[in-house]
């Protein structure tokens, strides 16, 4: 069967440093992967897309990694803050140009970033 | 303004009642989710609509009833509700139905006594 796994337990590092979380998937063929961030009472808030055929993609303090060969994602977030703090959701989409988007998420990293 | 908007936050209700959640979007978006969060975190799609279009329906029990009287509106109609309901009901939109960035509202926490 399908599965999207993240790490369950939360990841925890000093401010000022680099955070990895990793989305490992199986059995699944993914043409997007999205990265979410959530906090606690909220709602995901959409962060970065990269698609099947892109290995790395930046927005600002951010950077993913796709690799269909390993089949996985990895989220860098740099300079870690504080108020970088949350829950990370990957979510994989097998959808194709032109045919509904169905986004199949992970359980999330809670990551928290400490002075 | 509040991009994805959702009423109520909370809802506490005893079993075997009906009762709704609505939603609105205010992003011009044609296309609407229905996500649910269980005490997990599991993030589960339930619906899609596309422009009051059923898109897609994830073998969700028919006590649940989407409506979408326009675009800019998707609200989720549950009958007879059960224990297993309790969870955090999610709305989102996206500009369309292909592989775009999801606006999500920040949920409808539903407690069944």
């Amino acid at each position: 069967s399908q599965k999207i796994e993240q790490n369950s337990e939360a990841l925890n590092i000093q401010e000022g440093k680099t955070a990895t979380l990793t989305c490992n998937y199986t059995n699944y063929s993914p043409a997007y992967l999205q990265w979410y961030r959530q906090d606690p009472g909220r709602g995901p808030v959409f962060l970065l897309l990269i698609r099947e055929n892109e290995k790395e993609k930046r927005k600002e303090r951010l950077k993913v990694t796709f690799d269909t060969t390993l089949k996985q994602s990895l989220f860098h977030i740099t300079a870690s803050q504080p108020a970088d703090s949350a829950t990370y959701l990957c979510a994989l989409d097998k959808s194709n140009t032109g045919t509904a988007s169905k986004l199949t998420f992970g359980t999330g990293t809670r990551l928290q970033v400490t002075l | 303004d509040t991009a994805v908007s959702q009423t109520p936050k909370y809802l506490v209700t005893q079993m075997g009642n009906d009762k709704s959640i609505k939603c609105e979007q205010n992003l011009g978006h044609d296309t609407m989710y229905w996500y649910k969060q269980d005490s997990k975190k599991f993030l589960k799609i339930m619906f899609s609509y596309n422009n009051k279009e059923l898109i897609i329906n994830e073998t969700v029990p028919n006590r649940f009833s989407p409506k979408s009287p326009d675009k800019a509106h998707l609200n989720l109609h549950i009958n007879s509700l059960e224990l297993g309901d309790s969870a955090v009901y999610f709305c989102a939109s996206s500009q369309d139905l292909t592989s775009e960035p999801q606006h999500f509202g920040d949920g409808t926490r539903l407690s069944i006594l």
